[in-house]
């Protein structure tokens, strides 16, 4: 089936450590996007792409930068973690203009320590 | 910005009860409704979604309501189950293809049996 894979599921850092999460999808998206989730705060976005030469920031990249090395693969990286960055990350795709649908990854957890 | 209130945070009903979301935006430019479920340790689905040119919208045992004026949409679920059980976000944007889509804060529905 196709989807949305990311890689690593779980990942426990130290403060000041660069962390790389990684996604990759066979849906034959475009869109890709990572979104954050905190308890009580439900999912923010933190960057999007629309193909490889296409980079936009949402609303929470502070921290973050991101890479689109392929139509395939967004990844999103934690140049110094801290531990407010300890929260669930999702990765996300999204096809063109006909449907407003985002289908999400399983999810990283990552723990900034 | 927009802005998404969701209410209540958490939400227990009987098995066989029906079960209501609220949800309020600020943007009187948002067109685009949808809701997503996350069960327990999953990603986010998809379960259904409305803009803003009709009222209502029925797929099964689940609905959305929108009121364009008092800017608020609902999602009621009847007829509830032990698998309703998870946490459900709204979600609002501009259109189809924004990518600017606020997420509300979760609402984690309990169904007891």
């Amino acid at each position: 089936d196709a989807d949305v894979t990311q890689t690593p599921r779980n990942r426990i850092t130290k403060t000041g450590k660069r962390i790389m999460l990684e996604c990759s999808q066979t849906k034959g998206h475009d869109r890709m996007y990572w979104y954050r989730q905190d308890p009580g705060l439900g999912l923010r976005l933190i960057y999007y792409s629309f193909d490889v030469k296409d980079i936009n920031k949402g609303e929470i990249s502070d921290g973050y930068s991101v890479s689109r090395q392929a139509q395939a693969k967004f990844s999103l990286s934690l140049e110094s973690a801290i531990p407010n960055q300890t929260a669930l990350y999702f990765c996300a795709t999204r096809g063109r203009m006909n449907t407003g649908e985002l289908f999400f990854g399983e999810g990283s957890r990552l723990t900034v320590l | 910005g927009e802005n998404v209130e969701q209410h209540p945070s958490t939400l227990s009903v009987q098995e066989g009860d029906s079960a209501v979301i609220k949800c309020t935006y600020s943007d009187s430019a948002s067109n685009y409704f949808p809701w997503y479920k996350q069960e327990l340790g999953k990603r986010p689905q998809l379960i259904i979604d409305i803009r803003s040119n009709v009222g209502e919208k029925k797929d099964q045992r689940i609905a959305v309501t929108l009121n364009k004026t008092a800017k608020h949409f609902s999602l009621h679920i009847t007829e509830t189950q032990p698998e309703d059980s998870a946490v459900y976000f709204c979600a609002a944007s501009m259109d189809f293809g924004n990518e600017k889509l606020t997420f509300g804060t979760g609402t984690r529905l309990t169904i007891i049996p």
